[in-house]
């Protein structure tokens, strides 16, 4: 099964600052279709997760343009820039280009 | 609007059979694939199987001879069941529509 593996597990981040997670894969995502299918994921406490960035870099409906994804082959971020207090929670990042999906650890973001 | 629901019992003893039903409104099941995830308590999110759009199921090997997926899609219904249920079942089960849209999750507990 694919690995990923989330850096950092935790971070701690002001109101108004900017978040970097690292997500590295064991293999590369890249699809027989030329798709590389890696999405992030964030879950608010008690909530399940929502969808934030699809295929690398695809906001989803409703997503702000804070979120941002980049990345390719095997090393994938998640920017979020002026961090607002809704963005807290556990970001998680989803592989399905290989079966059977995986999600990274997660890291858990937190105000300073 | 995309809506999904999972429901079932909140206690299980072990040993015995978890029936979840994930009821869905807002799309088709004849068109979209339905995932389950789960997710022990404090800890991360893992793919359990797959109901797709064809009626095709494909499930996580580790899982695979305890579980079974299936749908009824006059009544825009995904069931999940799992045999033998221990105490490490304990978890958060989510339906999710093509990774896209998430259930609000129900909460199984494995005890005697």
């Amino acid at each position: 099964d694919v690995v990923l593996t989330q850096t950092p597990v935790s971070l701690l981040i002001s109101l108004g600052g900017q978040a970097s997670i690292s997500c590295r894969s064991s293999q590369s995502l890249v699809h027989s279709n030329g798709n590389t299918y890696l999405h992030w994921y964030l879950q608010k406490p008690g909530q399940s997760p929502q969808l934030l960035i699809y295929q690398v870099s695809n906001r989803f409906s409703g997503i702000p343009d804070r979120f941002s994804g980049s990345g390719s082959g095997t090393d994938f971020t998640l920017k979020i820039s002026r961090v607002e207090p809704e963005d807290l929670g556990v970001y998680y990042c989803l592989q399905r280009t290989h079966n059977p999906p995986t999600f990274g650890g997660g890291t858990k973001l937190e105000l300073k | 609007q995309v809506q999904l629901k999972e429901s079932g019992p909140g206690l299980v003893q072990p040993s015995e059979t978890l029936s979840l039903t994930c009821t869905v409104s807002g799309f088709s099941l004849t068109s979209n694939s339905v995932h389950w995830v789960r997710q022990p308590p404090g800890k991360g999110l893992e793919w359990m199987g797959i109901i797709r759009s064809g009626g095709s199921t494909d499930y996580n090997s580790a899982l695979k001879s305890r579980l079974s997926i299936s749908r009824d899609t006059s009544k825009s219904q995904v069931f999940l069941k799992m045999n033998s249920l221990q105490t490490e079942d304990t978890a958060i089960y989510y339906c999710t529509l093509n990774w896209e849209w998430w259930g609000q999750g129900v909460m199984v507990t494995v005890s005697s």
